[in-house]
């Protein structure tokens, strides 16, 4: 079946230094659109980043991340993260109508 | 966010019935209810397009939806369950394939 999986539940990085969040996924539709949702505490998903295009980068934020369909890949990525950024960030699969797949979420905090 | 409104924002019963309301001025075709409980990625509940049920998940019979026009949606609660304490939230779209979902901030439901 269709599933997207979030290997790391939370990721601790300091400001300043990279960050990588990984999703992988799994689908046997062809026409399919992926999503990174971030939550801050409290608030509602909102989207970060959106790709249905393989091998082209997107970016939003300082956020950039590639769908990579030959390794089924959609890994989050930021070369410096701040303070801010600290929320709850889930990758979504939509197969297509709206059937959408989410992660478990990875919490990502950042230190001083 | 205030694209999309909900209420009550907070929301405390008993065995009592109750009703979350959902209104969204993006002028958007499809509508959602998602549940979050604590710890998890949302899950679909239902979703309606352009006023027709197209998704029912798996949902106990004591949740009712309602979508008395393209621009709300209603969801009835009838004699909560614990199980039921989570954050309920609508969500729309504008169209109905690989379309980003937008979110309202949610209503907190406690169940005593």
């Amino acid at each position: 079946g269709d599933s997207v999986t979030q290997t790391e539940g939370l990721v601790t990085v300091t400001e300043g230094l990279p960050v990588k969040l990984n999703c992988t996924y799994q689908t046997t539709y062809l026409t399919i659109a992926f999503f990174w949702y971030v939550q801050y505490l409290n608030e509602a998903p909102q989207v970060l980043l959106k790709s249905s295009t393989d091998n082209k980068r997107t970016e939003h934020q300082g956020f950039h991340a590639t769908l990579h369909k030959s390794s089924s890949s959609f890994h989050l990525q930021k070369s410096s993260a701040q303070l801010s950024d600290s929320a709850l960030y889930y990758c979504a699969l939509n197969t297509g109508y709206q059937n959408f797949y989410f992660g478990k979420g990875t919490s990502l905090t950042v230190i001083p | 966010n205030t694209k999309i409104t909900q209420s009550p924002r907070y929301l405390i019963l008993g065995r009592a019935n109750k009703s979350l309301e959902c209104e969204q001025h993006l002028g958007h075709n499809a509508m959602y209810w998602y549940k979050q409980s604590a710890e998890k990625p949302p899950e679909l509940m239902f979703l309606y397009n352009l006023k027709q049920l197209i998704r029912n998940e798996t949902v106990p019979s004591r949740f009712i939806p309602e979508c008395p026009d393209s621009s709300k949606l209603l969801l009835h609660i009838s004699a909560v369950d614990p199980e039921d304490s989570a954050v309920y939230f609508c969500a729309s779209s504008q169209g109905f394939s690989n379309e980003r979902l937008f979110f309202g901030h949610g209503t907190k439901l406690s169940v005593l």
